[in-house]
């Protein structure tokens, strides 16, 4: 059983255009997030959800919106897409006092 | 926020040495400090953290320290393999995990 699953795998976009990426956790856990990994691997977060409330917001652009319908689903929608959003996204989740973070395979995105 | 500095960038080892990363943070509030290892192609997995009550732990062959005065932990491997090859991240936490840059480490047979 997959604990964190995020879809699509890869996703291949032209500039401008508005697209979504899904995540879905079954650990029972009360916080998800968002990081992205540029080309040079670092690992930078977006986004932190703790039981449906945003709770942490970097600074990223308002192209980027993420939704959390229920404790168990962290979706990421992206509008306008440039050349510099191709980047590794990746899903986690963890339990908020515990801190263990479980992280989903990652999204490829490429904007061409 | 939280500021996590990561060293060395790239660590070249011979199999069966001893492999150590260093990272330091600056948020004396953060109380938990993971270290991930990530594969080429892969997701970030857990394989060991600390938590700032502790100031050692260990498991098999490796091992973490945590200085809380100095803001400073460490990630020890000994004894190391070709599969220990991957990029090795450290972070700091309270609430969300704040990663550092990462160091990619080879172990050469």
């Amino acid at each position: 059983d997959t604990a964190v699953s995020q879809t699509p795998k890869y996703l291949v976009t032209q500039m401008g255009n508005d697209k979504s990426i899904k995540c879905e956790q079954n650990l029972g856990h009360d916080t998800m997030y968002w990081y992205k990994q540029d080309s040079k691997k670092f690992l930078k977060i977006m986004f932190s959800y703790n039981n449906k409330e945003l709770i942490i917001n970097e600074t990223v652009p308002n192209r980027f919106s993420p939704k959390s319908p229920d404790k168990a689903h962290l979706n990421l929608h992206i509008n306008s897409l440039e050349l510099g959003d191709s980047a590794v996204y990746f899903c986690a989740s963890s339990q908020r006092d515990r801190g263990e973070a479980f992280f989903g395979q990652g999204t490829r995105l490429t904007v061409v | 926020g939280e500021n996590v500095e990561q060293h060395p960038s790239t660590l070249s080892v011979q199999e069966g040495d001893s492999a150590v990363i260093k990272c330091t943070y600056s948020d004396s509030a953060s109380n938990y400090f993971p270290w991930y290892k990530q594969e080429l192609g892969k997701r970030p997995q857990l394989i060991i953290d600390i938590r700032s009550n502790v100031g050692e732990k260990k498991d098999q062959r490796i091992a973490v320290t945590l200085n809380k005065t100095a803001k400073h932990f460490s990630l020890h491997i000994t004894e190391t393999q070709p599969e220990d090859s991957a990029v090795y991240f450290c972070a700091a936490s309270m609430y969300a995990l704040n990663f550092g840059k990462g160091t990619s480490l080879l172990v050469t047979p």
